[in-house]
């Protein structure tokens, strides 16, 4: 079956430590998106990338940082500089055009202990 | 640039109640409209999108909504409600000129009581 796959579903990091988020998608979708969902405030979005080795900064990408060295995965690392990454956060993607739908994984919780 | 304002943090309803949760947007130039559910713990699921035509679209599930230019909405309504109708429900909107970045509403919890 085709879709976009999180690992892992919850994923507990002390503070001060870098934690790597991994979304592949086997939907040969050249678009790949990450947001991060806090209670009461929608998806923000982290960071985006229309095509490969290509990417581009979204509306809350400090203390972030992505690869995209193949068009089927595209790693989220929440880095030490984050100062409050305890969120639900959630890859996305889809085919270029504004009038497609994106597909999103089942999520990431990550908690900060 | 563009916006969304989802006008209801939380709505509860019986079931077999109708419901409508309300969705404005904002942007200087052409949108589309997307509706997404999420049930608890997973990511989201398309209900139903407006590109272009007819002003009352049809998703899945029962839903259906209303592109309303002139009042900038696009409010999701489902006549009668089900149990398994209670989710979280985002609005969304993209534009020509947003590089096909999909901007979000902050979500309407839908409870749907016995």
């Amino acid at each position: 079956d085709g879709g976009i796959t999180q690992s892992p579903k919850y994923l507990f990091r002390k503070e001060g430590q870098n934690v790597t988020l991994s979304c592949e998608q086997n939907l040969n979708h050249d678009a790949m998106y990450w947001y991060r969902q806090d209670p009461g405030q929608g998806l923000r979005l982290i960071y985006y990338s229309q095509i490969v080795n290509d990417f581009q900064k979204g509306d809350i990408a400090e203390g972030y940082s992505v690869s995209r060295e193949k068009k089927e995965s595209f790693p989220l690392t929440v880095t030490s500089a984050q100062k409050n990454p305890t969120a639900f956060y959630l890859c996305a993607s889809s085919t270029p055009g504004v009038d497609t739908e994106a597909f999103f994984g089942q999520g990431t919780r990550l908690t900060v202990v | 640039a563009q916006s969304v304002t989802q006008l209801d943090s939380q709505v509860p309803v019986f079931e077999e109640a109708p419901v409508e949760l309300r969705c404005n947007y904002s942007s200087s130039v052409s949108v589309y409209l997307f509706w997404y559910v999420q049930y608890p713990n997973q990511g989201l699921q398309l209900l139903l999108k407006y590109l272009s035509g007819s002003t009352l679209v049809k998703g899945i599930n029962g839903f259906e909504a209303e592109f309303n230019k002139s009042q900038t909405s696009f409010h999701l309504r489902k006549p009668s409600v089900h149990i398994s109708d209670t989710a979280e429900y985002f609005c969304a909107v993209t534009s020509s000129g947003s590089a096909r970045q999909l901007t979000f509403g902050s979500g309407t919890q839908l409870t749907v009581l016995p």
